[in-house]
C-alpha cells in the first residue's frame, strides 16, 4: 500500500525558515517524481514544486521560486520541502504527492497533509 | 500560464441524479487532465487520468470526456459518497495548474 506522510509543519513567524518532509513506503520510491500542493485555508489547490526521480531536475512556480526548494533522499525514501522567508501567504496545508509514471505527470497518490501557519 | 476555467462553482443535485462539471482550458493541453475528489478534512483523491482514463478503485459511475479544450466530468446515478469539491488540473506544462473547484451537495 502507497503511503505518504508529511511532518514537520507547525507556526512559524513571516521571514522566517521552516522544513517539510514526506515519508515514503509502500513504492520504489527512486522510481517516482514527488511534488508538494498546497492548499490555503478554505482555497483550493496551488502546485508547489516537482522533483524528478534523481533529484537533478526541480520545477517551481514563480510563487515560490528562489524561496522554497524541494529535494529528497532515495536511500531514505524521503522528500522534503525547505521554505524560507515564509510570507503570510505562505499558510496552508501542504501535501506530499506521488506523480505518476504513466502518460503525463498527474498526481495518483496523496499524503494526508500538514499544516503551516505564518504569522507574527 | 495555462488557466483552468472550472464551472459550475457550487453544485446540489438530488440522489440518482446524473451530474456534469467542466474545465476549459485557455490553451492545448491534449488528453494531459486529471479529476480530483476532495472530502472535507481530507486529501484529494484521484478520479479519473489522462481526461477519459478511471483511476483504480474509483467506480464506474464517473467518467470523463474532451472536446477539444474542454473537459468534463460525469458522474451517473450521484450517491451520497460523491458529495465534496471536484478539481481538475492540467499537467500539460508547468507551471500546474488546477481549476477553482466544484462544491457538490446533496439536494
Amino acid at each position: 500500500e502507497v503511503q505518504l506522510v508529511e511532518s514537520g509543519g507547525g507556526l512559524v513567524q513571516p521571514g522566517r525558515s521552516l522544513k517539510l518532509s514526506c515519508a515514503a513506503s509502500g513504492f520504489t520510491f527512486s522510481n517516482y517524481y514527488m511534488a508538494w500542493v498546497r492548499q490555503a485555508p478554505k482555497k483550493g489547490l496551488e502546485w508547489v514544486a516537482t522533483i524528478s526521480t534523481s533529484g537533478s531536475r526541480t520545477y517551481y512556480p514563480d510563487s515560490v521560486k528562489g524561496r522554497f526548494t524541494i529535494s529528497r533522499d532515495n536511500a531514505k525514501s524521503s522528500l522534503y520541502l525547505q521554505m524560507n522567508s515564509l510570507k503570510s501567504e505562505d499558510t496552508a496545508t501542504y501535501y506530499c504527492a506521488r506523480l505518476s509514471r504513466t502518460m503525463g505527470h498527474y498526481f495518483d497518490y496523496w499524503g494526508q497533509g500538514v499544516m503551516v501557519t505564518v504569522s507574527s | 500560464d495555462i488557466q483552468m476555467t472550472q464551472s459550475p462553482a457550487s453544485l446540489s443535485a438530488s440522489l440518482e441524479e446524473i451530474v456534469t462539471i467542466t474545465c476549459q482550458a485557455s490553451q492545448d493541453i491534449g488528453n494531459y487532465l486529471s479529476w480530483y475528489q476532495q472530502k472535507p478534512g481530507k486529501s484529494p483523491q484521484l478520479l479519473i487520468h489522462s481526461a477519459t482514463s478511471l483511476a483504480d478503485g474509483v467506480p464506474s459511475r464517473f467518467s470523463g470526456s474532451r472536446s477539444g479544450t474542454q473537459y468534463s466530468l460525469k458522474i451517473n446515478r450521484l450517491q451520497v459518497e460523491d458529495t465534496g469539491i471536484y478539481y481538475c488540473l492540467q499537467h500539460y506544462s508547468a507551471p500546474y495548474t488546477f481549476g477553482a473547484g466544484t462544491k457538490l451537495e446533496l439536494k
